[in-house]
C-alpha cells in the first residue's frame, strides 16, 4: 500500500528542537521530491519544505531554522526544527510530489499529520 | 511571492446543486494551479492538478478551468461527501503557495 507515515510530534518549549520523521511505502521513495505542509490550529494549509536529491527548498519563513533530510536507503524523510517559536504550532503532513522534469510537482499524495506544539 | 486569493470564502449549496470555487493568482502560475479537498480529521487530498487534470481516483463530477491569473474549480451535481475545504495551490515559483481556502457548507 501506497502510504506515508509521519511521527515525532510534541509538545516543545519556545526557542527548543524537534525532529520529525516521515516513513514512506509502496513506491520507489529515491525518485520523488517530499515535503513538509502544515497547518496551523484553525488556519489554511501552508507549504514548508521541499527536499530534492539535490537539496532542499524552504518557505521564508523557516529558513535558518527548519532543515530538511532524506534517507534514500531507508524511505524516510525527515525535518530537523530548531530555534522553534509559538507560531510553528501546527499539524505538519508529509507529502510526496508528482515526478515532473525540471521542477517540483504536485503533492499527490499526503500523510495523516504529525502535532506540533510550541508552548511553554 | 505569489499570492492565491480564493472565492468566496464560503459558499452553501445543495447536494445535487453545482459549485464553482475560484482562485486568483497575483501574477501569472501559467498553468501550474492544483485543487485539493480537505476534509476534518482527514489528509488533504489532491483533486486537480495543472488546472484541469482529474488525479488518479477522482470522479469526474469535478473539473478544473483557467491559465494565466484566474482559475476555476466545478463540481456538479453535488455530493454529500463533497461537503468540505477546498484550496488551490501554485508551483510555477518559489515559495509554493497555497490560496486561504473555501468552504463548502451544505444549505
Amino acid at each position: 500500500e501506497v502510504q506515508l507515515l509521519e511521527s515525532g510530534g510534541a509538545l516543545v518549549q519556545p526557542g527548543g528542537s524537534l525532529r520529525l520523521s516521515c516513513a514512506a511505502s509502496g513506491f520507489t521513495f529515491s525518485n520523488y521530491a517530499m515535503g513538509w505542509v502544515r497547518q496551523a490550529p484553525g488556519k489554511g494549509l501552508e507549504w514548508v519544505s521541499v527536499m530534492f536529491n539535490w537539496g532542499a527548498k524552504y518557505a521564508d519563513s523557516v529558513k535558518g531554522r527548519f532543515t530538511a533530510s532524506r534517507d534514500n536507503s531507508k524511505n524516510t524523510l525527515s525535518l530537523q526544527m530548531d530555534s522553534l517559536r509559538a507560531e510553528d504550532t501546527a499539524l505538519y503532513y508529509c507529502v510526496k510530489t508528482t515526478a515532473v522534469p525540471g521542477r517540483v510537482g504536485d503533492f499527490d499524495l499526503w500523510g495523516q499529520g504529525t502535532m506540533v506544539t510550541v508552548s511553554s | 511571492e505569489i499570492v492565491l486569493t480564493q472565492s468566496p470564502a464560503t459558499l452553501s449549496l445543495s447536494p445535487g446543486e453545482t459549485a464553482t470555487l475560484s482562485c486568483r493568482a497575483s501574477e501569472s502560475v501559467s498553468y501550474y494551479l492544483a485543487w485539493f479537498q480537505h476534509k476534518p480529521g482527514q489528509a488533504p487530498r489532491l483533486l486537480i492538478y495543472e488546472t484541469s487534470n482529474r488525479a488518479t481516483g477522482i470522479p469526474a463530477r469535478f473539473s478544473g478551468s483557467g491559465s494565466g491569473t484566474d482559475f476555476s474549480l466545478t463540481i456538479s451535481s453535488l455530493e454529500p461527501e463533497d461537503f468540505a475545504v477546498y484550496y488551490c495551490q501554485q508551483r510555477s515559483d518559489w515559495p509554493l503557495t497555497f490560496g486561504q481556502g473555501a468552504r463548502l457548507e451544505v444549505k
